[in-house]
């Protein structure tokens, strides 16, 4: 299986909602990604998991939580978003720091 | 600033033309990653290359890695609209964390 899973596709949320976005590989992948993608940019990294540990930050609002339940699962919770949250969050995995599968993302829009 | 400049940024060619888009490197390239992504989509895999101006080809895509120049090119020979999509390349950058960038983008259009 060389495929990374993402549910929901698509997603409206208010700005007093909470919604998770979840992500999930077999591929025995030690290292997950969370991107932000903005229409015409290219994709912006938020989070990177290694190992079940976050080990990169980005300067991601609180708004956004990560979290790895296990080396197969990362959640993206989101709480009190702003409109301009709305984008394709993107999720990846990589065995290491080499080539990352990535998922077909989902399309978040905040009203 | 950004790590992995591409150009063009856009491309309109004919359906059985030839193309090349470019990936320039403000640091160092040890390793390089090309990726296409359809609007809305997930990114797709092209190929890796690296370090050592390492050429890879995959059907009519051929990418070549100039690591003197710090900079990748992807050619794509006689155009298909199967084809058009958003170019990506990405890198992991020595120095900064083990972090890894995407290029700037190139969107492609491909005219029948």
């Amino acid at each position: 299986d060389t495929e990374v899973t993402q549910t929901p596709k698509h997603l409206v949320m208010g700005m007093t909602n909470k919604k998770s976005l979840k992500c999930e590989q077999h591929m025995g992948h030690r290292a997950m990604y969370w991107y932000k993608q903005k229409a015409k940019k290219p994709p912006e990294l938020m989070f990177v998991y290694s190992y079940e540990k976050l080990s990169i930050n980005e300067s991601v609002p609180s708004r956004f939580s990560p979290e790895c339940p296990n080396s197969s699962l990362l959640n993206l919770h989101l709480h009190a978003l702003q409109p301009e949250d709305s984008a394709l969050y993107l999720c990846a995995s990589s065995q290491g720091w080499g080539r990352q599968f990535f998922g077909p993302g989902t399309r978040l829009t905040v009203l | 600033s950004q790590e992995l400049e591409q150009s063009p940024q856009s491309l309109i060619v004919q359906e059985g033309k030839n193309l090349t888009i470019n990936c320039t490197s403000s640091k160092t390239l040890y390793g390089l990653y090309w990726y296409k992504q359809k609007y809305g989509e997930g990114l797709i895999f092209l190929m890796m290359l690296q370090k050592g101006g390492e050429e890879k080809s995959h059907e009519k895509i051929t990418a070549k890695l100039d690591e003197k120049k710090q900079q990748s090119s992807l050619h794509i020979t006689a155009s298909q609209p199967s084809h058009a999509g958003i170019y990506l390349c990405g890198a992991d950058i020595p120095g900064t964390g083990n972090q890894f960038y995407f290029g700037t983008g190139t969107s492609l259009t491909v005219i029948p």
